[in-house]
């Protein structure tokens, strides 16, 4: 079976800081490994995803994520925090044909 | 494009009512996916449909029917409402299946009393 663990439900950080949203996953099979994001009263849009190859990955607004097989990990993040990224952030891991997973979020504040 | 749209945005429903939950995509995608999110849990996938007239069971069916008669629409109905079904539903696409990315609804607030 298949599941997610994002460490830390709520995460504040001082704008251009370093962001770093923790996600650890369980699979008994290669996964696909992604990161959402969901700002206030929309739905869920895609920063990075994780499937093949590279195992450092670089996604939208300056986010990027690196998949660690040996810690099973895929940790996200940013060099410096905009006020803009205040946001909740999801990690997703897949590894049949059609079922995301997802972990419980974490609410990402920026302290001005 | 419009993405994928979904109505209502809000409802209050009484116990034992039922509703439908509209999804529409005008991306001409193959897969369309229902989840809803608890307060404090991530989404959890409800149905999903592979193509016009292919639909299957996600993790928590229970409670729900869909159908899937064109591309463009995968409509969710609540046939008893029951106050566990208080929720967030959200709607999604996507043209590949996995890892293709799945592109969200707003969603839609669904409140039973």
């Amino acid at each position: 079976a298949q599941s997610v663990t994002q460490l830390g439900s709520h995460v504040s950080v001082s704008e251009g800081a370093l962001v770093l949203l923790r996600c650890n996953y369980s699979s008994s099979v290669p996964p696909y490994l992604f990161w959402y994001v969901q700002y206030p009263n929309q739905g869920l849009q895609l920063l990075l995803k994780y499937t093949t190859g590279a195992t450092l990955v670089k996604g939208i607004n300056g986010f990027e994520a690196e998949f660690k097989k040996s810690e099973t990990s895929f940790h996200l993040t940013k060099p410096s925090a905009h006020m803009s990224d205040a946001a909740e952030y999801f990690c997703a891991v897949q590894t049949g044909a059609n079922n995301l997973f997802f972990g419980t979020g974490t609410r990402l504040t920026v302290i001005p | 494009n419009a993405g994928v749209t979904q109505t209502p945005k809000f409802r209050i429903l009484k116990i034992g009512q039922s509703m439908t939950l509209q999804c529409t995509q005008d991306m001409n995608h193959n897969y369309m996916y229902w989840y809803r999110q608890d307060p404090g849990m991530g989404l959890k996938l409800i149905y999903y449909s592979v193509g016009a007239g292919i639909t299957d069971k996600g993790e928590v069916p229970n409670g729900y029917n869909v159908s899937r008669s064109t591309t463009e629409d995968f409509p969710l109905r609540l046939e008893l409402a029951a106050p566990s079904q208080t929720s967030v539903y959200f709607c999604a696409s996507s043209y590949y299946l996995s890892p293709d990315t799945q592109y969200f609804g707003p969603g839609t607030r669904l409140t039973v009393l």
